[in-house]
């Protein structure tokens, strides 16, 4: 399952599937970006971060995509499990700052 | 290790009340970081703090709101005159050294706050 543009806040992925969770960051000056996976009643938990020079990075179970020409960023997770029901953030950082501005966040639910 | 702590876990008040908020980060973490997250939204930035000084109180929204962090360790978010549009959950994040690229901010579970 794939989850496209900023206005489409829910992916449904059948477990065992791939899915890839989309979004556009808004500073061109951005080098820092991280996804962050948050569920229920719980804060967000680091999932995977990636540089500005770089364009691919992966994890265990998770790619993390960035296409600085398009200000896009990627989370593609492997085989989904039930436990990766959650809603997933990316965030980006600027250069000299310390604040992370966070998107919007897009709900995964997994179906068995 | 123990992760970021926060407590109390939900707090409910009243409207014009005060409340305190309190963050024990990860043990050895020099940067500590206050956000509010509102449902469903992302975290937004309200202070960050170096040590013992708040180095960015920028998101802070009013004079209502302040924090300490008096021995560089533990925070306290500290809200005045509560209204009901401070209702929320109050995220605190730790980081090791706080560089100012790629330092990795660890969340705590977050304090949700409920001003009726």
């Amino acid at each position: 399952g794939e989850s496209v543009g900023l206005h489409l806040p829910t992916l449904s992925v059948q477990e065992g599937d791939n899915s890839i969770i989309n979004c556009a960051y808004s500073n061109s000056a951005s080098d820092y970006f991280i996804w962050y996976k948050q569920e229920s009643g719980k804060g967000p938990q680091f999932i995977i971060d990636i540089r500005s020079n770089m364009d691919k990075r992966q994890g265990q179970r998770v790619t993390v995509l960035l296409n600085k020409t398009v200000k896009h960023l990627s989370l593609q997770i492997a085989a989904t499990q039930p436990g990766d029901s959650a809603v997933y953030f990316c965030a980006e950082k600027i250069p000299n700052d310390y604040k992370l501005s966070f998107g919007a966040g897009t709900t995964v639910t997994v179906r068995a | 290790g123990a992760g970021v702590s926060q407590t109390p876990s939900n707090k409910v008040t009243e409207k014009g009340k005060y409340v305190e908020l309190r963050c024990d980060p990860i043990s050895g973490h020099t940067a500590l970081y206050w956000y509010r997250q509102s449902l469903g939204q992302g975290p937004e930035f309200l202070i960050y703090f170096q040590g013992t000084g708040a180095a960015d109180d920028s998101g802070l929204p009013n004079d209502r709101f302040f924090a300490v962090r008096p021995e560089g360790s533990v925070s306290t978010l500290k809200i005045q005159r509560t209204e009901r549009g401070d209702s929320a959950v109050y995220l605190c994040a730790s980081s090791l050294v706080a560089s100012a690229s790629t330092d990795t901010q660890y969340f705590g579970p977050g304090t949700r706050l409920t001003v009726l």
